[in-house]
């Protein structure tokens, strides 16, 4: 069966970084594009970046850009969040998503994983 | 940036039917997604492309769509239906992927 596994998370201090990861099984990870999605304690959904399904487009909120980056590796069926200028605002937990087309445009999440806390504080 | 806007809560007797509004710019031209979190598990997809029912999901969930409105509508509804709902889009414009605020259903 389908399975996404996030790890990596924890405690931070502002200003530092953390990177996550994200482990897929029982699919062929090759062939779909890969979300972190995050989720504030008490808030709603916030799409935070995108890798499409080689690693040739990468996406990302604008409360992230240029702090955030994408990655993947697909020989070990993983995708990574590389996190810096950790801020406050960042605390959350971060889901990994599969978008639901192969090789196509982008579209609906059709599996999660159970997330990963991370917490920026001092 | 794209936005999507839901009533922040619903609330709905049981047997009764509570409707989930989703507004968006322009959203006819988009597909919308609809997703079930309920307290401490991550979200599950409950609708796709607007009408379509994964497998497993009742019959009682069912999208539609008019104008700059999605919505989802939950039929003859169930204490266990009680959770988030939020909508999502992807904006092909920004390369974003957009979640509306949610929607808190409660069963009275």
């Amino acid at each position: 069966q389908v399975q996404l596994v996030e790890s990596g998370g924890g405690v931070v201090q502002p200003g530092r970084s953390l990177r996550l990861s994200c482990a897929g099984s029982g699919f062929t990870f090759s062939r779909h594009a890969i979300h972190w999605v995050r989720q504030a304690p008490g808030k709603g959904l916030e799409w935070v970046s995108l890798t499409s399904h080689d690693g040739g487009n990468k996406f990302y909120a604008d409360s992230v850009k240029g702090r955030f980056t994408i990655s993947r590796d697909n020989s070990q069926n993983t995708v990574y969040l590389q996190m810096n200028s950790l801020r406050p605002e960042d605390t959350a937990l971060y889901y990994c998503v599969r978008d639901a087309r192969p090789l196509g445009t982008y579209s609906y999440s059709d599996y999660w994983g159970q997330g990963t806390l991370v917490t920026v504080s001092s | 940036s794209y936005v999507l806007t839901q009533p922040p809560s619903v609330s709905v007797a049981p047997g009764q039917t509570a409707t989930i509004t989703c507004e968006g710019d322009n959203i006819g031209s988009k597909s919308v997604h609809w997703y079930q979190q309920k307290a401490g598990q991550a979200p599950v997809l409950v609708v796709y492309y607007d009408t379509d029912r994964p497998s497993g999901i009742p019959e009682r969930f069912s999208g539609s769509k008019s104008g700059n409105m999605a919505t989802l509508t939950i039929s003859s509804v169930e204490a266990g239906d009680e959770a988030d709902y939020y909508c999502q889009v992807w904006d092909s414009s920004s390369d974003h992927n957009v979640f509306g605020t949610g929607t808190k259903v409660t069963v009275l």
